[in-house]
């Protein structure tokens, strides 16, 4: 059964960067049916797409967040990783890590999420 | 650049049923897309796809009680037999080349 797993700091001060991975087992990042992506969702609101990876390293980032984000995929490792720099408390959300189709891209499975708040 | 919009809440008695309802924007009628649900504290699940002629596809382990159907450009999730456990966010989802789109999300009353 597939999981996909975040980590990473749970608090990150303003200006600095923002750093998670996602590790994904029960199946492998390296396929061509998937895209592997980042969606956020801020305390009491709705869900934003951050942005997808291809296994070969293929990325499309939200329009909103794109002068900020860079989204990785280490195939060896199972496992995709999200940066988001200079952040500020707007920042501040639960992180999901998801998996989607490559030619529909319907989110069909969804990791448990990781609260990270951005505060001094 | 769709747009999907769907009312903030809804509610329905135990037993009953409620069909929620997501709507692309203007143009976008043959847009498919996909209903998932967070119950509290809990993170998304995906519940379905769902497509413009209404056939849809359950994920893994939903019940039956779960269905979809489709007319111009709405989108609707019905839930019959309504359950404690089905109180919940339901948000649904598209997609367009390089990006993907999300509803504002339907906050579900079991009453």
């Amino acid at each position: 059964q597939l999981q996909l797993q975040e980590s990473g700091p749970g608090l990150v001060k303003p200006s600095e960067t923002l750093s998670l991975t996602c590790t994904v087992s029960g199946g492998s990042i390296s396929t061509s049916t998937y895209y592997w992506g980042w969606i956020r969702q801020p305390p009491g609101k709705g869900l934003e797409w951050i942005g997808s990876i291809f296994y070969s390293g293929n990325t499309y980032y939200s329009p909103s967040l794109k002068s900020r984000v860079t989204i990785s995929v280490d195939t060896s490792k199972n496992q995709l990783s999200l940066r988001l720099n200079s952040v500020t408390a707007a920042d501040t959300a639960l992180y999901y890590c998801a998996r989607h189709g490559s030619s529909s891209w319907y989110v069909d499975s969804w990791g448990q999420g990781i609260l990270v708040t951005v505060s001094s | 650049q769709v747009v999907l919009t769907q009312s903030p809440s809804a509610s329905a008695s135990l037993g009953a049923s409620v069909k929620l309802t997501c709507t692309l924007s203007s143009g976008h009628s043959g847009y498919a897309i996909a209903w998932h649900q967070q119950q509290p504290e809990k993170g998304p699940r995906y519940l379905m796809k769902l497509n413009s002629d209404g056939r849809h596809w359950k994920g893994d382990g939903i019940p039956e009680r779960f269905s979809g159907s489709s007319s111009g450009t709405e989108r609707y999730l019905t839930i019959s037999s309504l359950q404690s456990e089905d109180e919940a966010d339901y948000y649904c989802q598209t997609w367009d080349t390089g990006t993907q789109v999300f509803g504002g999300g339907t906050k579900l009353t079991v009453l």
